[in-house]
């Protein structure tokens, strides 16, 4: 099973420049999750998605869109970047179902600089 | 606003010595508690998801606890040992958005041989 995947794993963009994370989880989840991953500071919810076609700001939303394509997909782009964005990205999922119970799986993480 | 604390920061052992840390979090309309373990380079992997006041879980030598009244879980881990060094992390969700799934900064363990 592939689990959760992120593209790309690196990326160097030039402050200004946009571009979209792509995540896809192959588990039949509804919850998807992006998070940053600063030092120190643990991760921080940028945005969330409880079930297709919905979408929730998290802690850190400025300077992010998402789209939530269908039940696999949850895309995270960046209309115009800032060196304040250069973080590691990880897109989680969990489900199935409703239930508070169940546990967040993780991509690999998308390292992105802006410079 | 909803905020998860975990304490220590970080925390050298040496390899044998039993260790715990602590996670805080608001207890009104608390849904769930996770703990994760975080190597370096890899992503964070689930340890425990408890739910219930009084709840008690085990994994081999790694075990926690919840106290949902007072908003808090330990995580302990009895004998440490190299490989246990990481950073464990603590997240929470709450009934009035029980998708949010907030975390904590981590507490980082390095166990020495």
């Amino acid at each position: 099973n592939a689990g959760v995947t992120q593209t790309p794993k690196f990326q160097v963009l030039k402050t200004g420049q946009s571009m979209t994370l792509q995540c896809a989880q192959d588990m039949n989840h509804n919850s998807m999750y992006w998070y940053r991953q600063d030092p120190g500071m643990g991760l921080r919810l940028i945005y969330y998605s409880a079930s297709e076609g919905t979408t929730d700001k998290g802690e850190v939303p400025n300077g992010y869109n998402v789209s939530r394509l269908n039940k696999r997909e949850f895309s995270l782009r960046l209309e115009s970047a800032a060196p304040s964005q250069t973080s590691v990205y990880f897109c989680a999922s969990r489900g199935p179902g409703q239930t508070p119970n169940t546990e967040a799986f993780f991509g690999q993480g998308t390292r992105l600089t802006v410079v | 606003i909803l905020n998860v604390e975990q304490s220590p920061q970080s925390l050298h052992v040496q390899e044998g010595d039993s260790t715990n840390f602590t996670c805080s979090f608001p207890s009104s309309n608390f849904y769930a508690l996770h703990w994760y373990r975080w190597e370096t380079a890899k992503s964070p992997e689930a340890l425990f998801v408890m739910t219930l006041n009084g709840d008690e879980k085990k994994k081999g030598r790694i075990s926690a606890t919840l106290n949902t009244k007072e908003g808090y879980s330990y995580l302990y881990i009895k004998g440490s040992q190299p490989e246990d060094s990481a950073t464990y992390l603590c997240a929470s969700h709450w009934m009035d958005s029980s998708y949010k799934l907030i975390f904590g900064s981590g507490t980082r363990l390095l166990v020495r041989p």
